[in-house]
C-alpha cells in the first residue's frame, strides 16, 4: 500500500536560514512525488513535482526538493526562509504504475513557522 | 479566469439535513475530486470523477453522494448530515495523466450542529 510520512508536525526556522521539510514515502513501484502549500483559509497550491530525471527539482517561490530513491525521501528545501513562507506543507505520492489520479496519497502536513 | 470555485464558502447546518456543496472548474479538466481536511488526518479523498458520468469512491465515501452530469461541475451531497461530517471540504481538478498535479478550490467550511 502507498503511504506518505511527514515526521515533523511543525518546523521552526529563523528568517534567512535554510529550511527543510521532510517527507518519506512507500510505494510498490516508482513514484510521482508532489509538494503543496496551504496558507490559512486557502486551498492547497502546487509547489513542485518529481516525475523523472534530475533528482533535484525546482519549484515555485524558490523552493526545491531532492528525490532520494535509496532513502525513499523527497525533502522540501529552501536556501533562505522568508516570514511569508509560514504555512502548512503537504507531501503527496502516487505510484506511476498504480492506476488513476484517484490514487494520490497525502501526508498529514507540516506546519512551517518562520520567525523574523 | 476563475479556475476552480466552490460554493458556499461557509455553511452551518443541522444534523439530518441534506446539504450540497458545489464545485465548478473552467479548465475543462477531465478529473475532479472531493477531499475533506480534518486535524490529524490531513486530506482524505471522498470521491473522484474521471469524466462526466464516471465517478468512483475514495477513502471515506460513506454518507456522501456525487454526480457529474457536466465536465465542469462536480457537486457533493451529504444526504443526512452528521456531526462527524463537520470539516473543511476541498474540490480539486486535474488533467488525466497521473503525473499531473491537482488544482484546488478555496474550500467550504461546513459545520453540522
Amino acid at each position: 500500500a502507498q503511504s506518505v510520512a511527514q515526521p515533523e508536525d511543525q518546523v521552526n526556522v529563523a528568517e534567512g536560514n535554510p529550511l527543510t521539510v521532510k517527507c518519506t514515502y512507500s510505494v510498490s513501484g516508482n513514484p510521482y512525488l508532489f509538494w503543496y502549500v496551504q496558507y490559512p483559509n486557502r486551498g492547497l497550491q502546487f509547489l513542485l513535482k518529481y516525475i523523472t530525471g534530475d533528482n533535484l527539482v525546482k519549484g515555485s517561490y524558490g523552493f526545491e526538493a531532492e528525490f532520494n530513491k535509496s532513502q525513499t525521501s523527497f525533502h522540501l528545501k529552501k536556501p533562505s526562509a522568508l516570514v511569508s513562507d509560514s504555512a502548512l506543507y503537504f507531501c503527496a505520492v502516487r505510484d506511476r504504475y498504480g492506476g488513476s489520479q484517484g490514487n494520490l496519497i497525502f501526508g498529514k502536513g507540516t506546519k512551517l513557522s518562520v520567525k523574523p | 479566469d476563475a479556475g476552480i470555485t466552490q460554493s458556499p464558502r461557509y455553511k452551518i447546518t443541522e444534523t439530518g439535513r441534506q446539504v450540497t456543496l458545489m464545485c465548478h472548474q473552467t479548465w475543462s479538466h477531465s478529473y475532479m475530486f472531493w477531499y475533506r481536511q480534518d486535524l490529524g488526518h490531513g486530506l482524505r479523498l471522498i470521491y473522484y470523477s474521471a469524466a462526466a458520468d464516471i465517478t468512483d469512491k475514495g477513502e471515506v465515501p460513506d454518507g456522501y453522494v456525487v454526480s457529474r452530469s457536466k465536465t465542469e461541475n462536480f457537486p457533493l451531497t451529504l444526504e443526512s448530515a452528521t456531526r462527524s461530517q463537520t470539516s473543511v471540504y476541498f474540490c480539486a481538478s486535474s488533467l488525466a495523466e497521473s503525473y499531473n498535479e491537482q488544482f484546488f478550490g478555496p474550500g467550504t467550511r461546513l459545520t453540522v450542529l
